[in-house]
């Protein structure tokens, strides 16, 4: 029984595609994120949302939309991707903070050639 | 700018003995400190947190020191197992969002 799961776990593509990672969580939490992990090992939040609606949203490009259809899912979709987009990218979940830990899915290694 | 920093990229431990993982941060307004433990291909997991307002808390072999004053945080294991080796992540909640260091790759050796 995975808590926060992602698919797919590794995604390689071209220059220029269109691409969505997908993100459910069976814990009944209120927030989801992403995080991405660059190839320096930094691990940053990209979005939040709660209840589906965006609530943190970091200074990432416009070619990267949250999309949250319903409180248990988080997907990413990613336009136009470039080289530098090739990273980690984590999803979690969380019940509403401040006091709740963060539980993170198993990451999604994209690489864009 | 970097808020959350792990100087030691990594820390290497001989089994039995203790495993000391630091952290210093620069705002103030972090609320919550929490250690993360990482294996590699796996998403971080939780280990262990601190609210702003103590000073040290303790579940197991691990135990959390939190420095207001220093602005610093650490991570002691005691005693350290092999199974301990992985990547530990520090990382400072203000509201919705933690802001991670680069992490310490601890080894654990037999």
């Amino acid at each position: 029984d995975t808590a926060v799961s992602q698919t797919p776990k590794y995604l390689v593509t071209q220059m220029g595609n269109d691409k969505s990672i997908k993100c459910e969580q069976n814990l009944g939490h209120d927030t989801m994120y992403w995080y991405k992990q660059d190839s320096k090992k930094f691990l940053k939040i990209m979005f939040s949302y709660n209840n589906k609606e965006l609530i943190i949203n970091e200074t990432v490009p416009n070619r990267f939309s949250p999309k949250s259809p319903d409180k248990a899912h988080l997907n990413l979709h990613i336009n136009s991707l470039e080289l530098g987009d090739s990273a980690v990218y984590f999803c979690a979940s969380s019940q509403v903070p401040p006091r709740e830990t963060q539980y993170f899915g198993p990451g999604t290694r994209l690489l864009v050639l | 700018d970097q808020q959350v920093k792990q100087n030691s990229p990594s820390l290497s431990v001989q089994e039995g003995r203790i495993s000391i993982l630091n952290c210093d941060y620069t705002n103030s307004m972090f609320d919550y400190f929490l250690w993360y433990k990482k294996y590699p291909a796996e998403g971080p997991t939780f280990l262990i947190s601190i609210s702003s307002i103590k000073d040290k808390n303790e579940d197991g072999r691990f135990t959390v020191f939190l420095n207001k004053s220093a602005k610093h945080l650490s991570l002691h294991i005691v005693p350290s197992q092999p199974g301990d080796s992985a990547v530990y992540f520090c990382a400072a909640r203000i509201g919705y969002a933690l802001n991670f260091g680069k992490g310490t790759s601890l080894l654990v050796t037999p």
